[in-house]
């Protein structure tokens, strides 16, 4: 099994362009989610994932949207990147939302110039 | 006031040495906890789960104290290998996961 699976590992963006993080999991897993870490703040939670088809917000949700249409993708889009969204991206899955084996994506940096 | 905290160190101690990190929480209906570790731009890795009576695993003990919000992560005769940042996490009732900031410990020879 490869996990999670995160793509690009890197990307650097103007502000105002838009991207898709890639997040993959092939291990069946209903919840899936998305954070930010940015030094001193730790983990902060964007957008997760209880099962497909369905979404909510996190702690800091603006400037990103998510999708759920299959069990095993869940893309994060930056709309109109700023430079407020320069930070280190992980995707993460667990069997369910109370299951609290988080398995983690290996991150993607993230710079918007 | 943040849903997880955590003293962000770094906590420099010797080969060998028993260091501890504390973490509090602020949902007190949350029930799941545990401590995750993290090496230099890798992702977080679970380290333990922690349950109300405490647990063990090798060099490593949890706590968790309910009344006060804590919980807690001994590392007896740390090793070079232990330098990484712990990461503390909650299931905030089921919501969704928080971790607090994460500690720096650094282990020296």
């Amino acid at each position: 099994n490869a996990g999670v699976t995160q793509t690009p590992k890197f990307q650097v963006l103007k502000t105002g362009q838009s991207m898709t993080l890639q997040c993959a999991q092939d291990m069946n897993h209903e919840y899936m989610s998305w954070y930010r870490q940015d030094p001193g703040m730790g983990l902060r939670l964007i957008h997760y994932s209880v099962g497909a088809g369905i979404t909510d917000q996190g702690e800091v949700p603006n400037g990103y949207n998510v999708s759920r249409s299959t069990t095993e993708d869940f893309p994060l889009r930056l709309l109109s990147a700023a430079p407020s969204q320069t930070s280190v991206y992980f995707c993460a899955s667990s069997e369910t939302e109370a299951n609290e084996k988080l398995f983690f994506g290996s991150g993607t940096q993230l710079s918007v110039l | 006031r943040k849903e997880v905290e955590q003293d962000p160190g770094p906590f420099n101690v010797p080969e060998g040495a028993t260091v501890a990190f504390n973490c509090t929480y602020s949902n007190s209906a949350s029930q799941s906890f545990f401590w995750y570790r993290q090496d230099c731009r890798k992702e977080p890795k679970l380290l333990m789960s922690v349950y109300s009576s405490g647990n063990e695993d090798g060099r490593f003990t949890a706590q968790l104290n309910r009344a006060s919000q804590y919980i807690s992560l001994l590392i007896r005769d740390s090793k070079l290998s232990d330098s990484a940042t712990y990461l503390c996490g909650t299931d905030n009732y089921g919501q969704n996961f928080v971790f607090g900031p994460g500690t720096r410990l650094s282990v020296l020879p």
